[in-house]
């Protein structure tokens, strides 16, 4: 079955040491997106791609960057986690950027920041 | 800006009783309008969708009809099951611009036996 598939599901990381998350998809989709979701609130988008074209959302802080090496693969890179940081990111795809595609998610990586 | 309000939660039902998740938007236009469902512990997945006013978006016996003169999208279902225990989250996307999805709060439903 085509899908959206994270890894690892959960993920603990020090204070202050670098952690990746890994979003992979078999939909042969145009745009990925990451989304944080912290306990018992909406998702909140933190940047989406178009193919290659990275857009970044306003109020994402610095310390998280992506990377989309091909069609297939996105990475969340935490360059710092703090404890605010510990959160379900959600990654997503949809075909394209027309407002009614869907947009499917994968099970989430659950980050526990130590 | 566009926004989405939902009715708080958690809703407790009695297995099979009549279940209405209200949903409010604010938005220009027409946006497209979406409920999704996340079950404890996975990510979220499309429950239902409409793109246009008066469309009925419905899966799974849940319905939700796109009001415009309401600006409302909620969520019916008229008979649940223990298996319908979730997180149900109203969002739209805009008609043009940034097609972002925007979600509500979200509404913790457990049905018991």
């Amino acid at each position: 079955d085509a899908m959206v598939i994270q890894n690892p599901r959960y993920q603990v990381t020090q204070f202050g040491k670098p952690v990746t998350l890994s979003c992979s998809q078999t939909l042969n989709h145009n745009v990925m997106y990451w989304y944080q979701q912290k306990s018992s609130q909406a998702p909140k988008l933190l940047f989406h791609y178009y193919d290659k074209d990275f857009n970044n959302e306003a109020d994402t802080p610095d310390n998280f960057q992506s990377r989309r090496p091909n069609t297939s693969f996105c990475f969340l890179d935490i360059r710092s986690p703090g404890l605010g940081d510990a959160a379900m990111y959600l990654c997503a795809t949809s075909r394209d950027l027309a407002g009614t595609d869907e947009q499917f998610f994968g099970p989430g990586t659950r980050l526990t920041v130590l | 800006g566009n926004s989405v309000t939902q009715m708080e939660g958690p809703v407790t039902l009695s297995e099979e009783a009549f279940l209405t998740i209200n949903c409010t938007y604010t938005a220009t236009g027409y946006p497209s309008l979406f409920w999704y469902v996340q079950y404890p512990g996975e990510g979220l997945q499309l429950l239902l969708k409409a793109t246009k006013a008066d469309d009925k978006g419905s899966n799974k016996g849940f319905e939700a009809t796109y009001r415009k003169e309401t600006t409302s999208f909620h969520l019916e279902k008229g008979s649940v099951q223990v298996s319908d225990s979730a997180v149900y989250f109203c969002a739209l996307t805009p008609p043009t611009g940034r097609r972002a999805l925007t979600f509500g709060s979200g509404t913790r439903l457990q049905v018991q036996p």
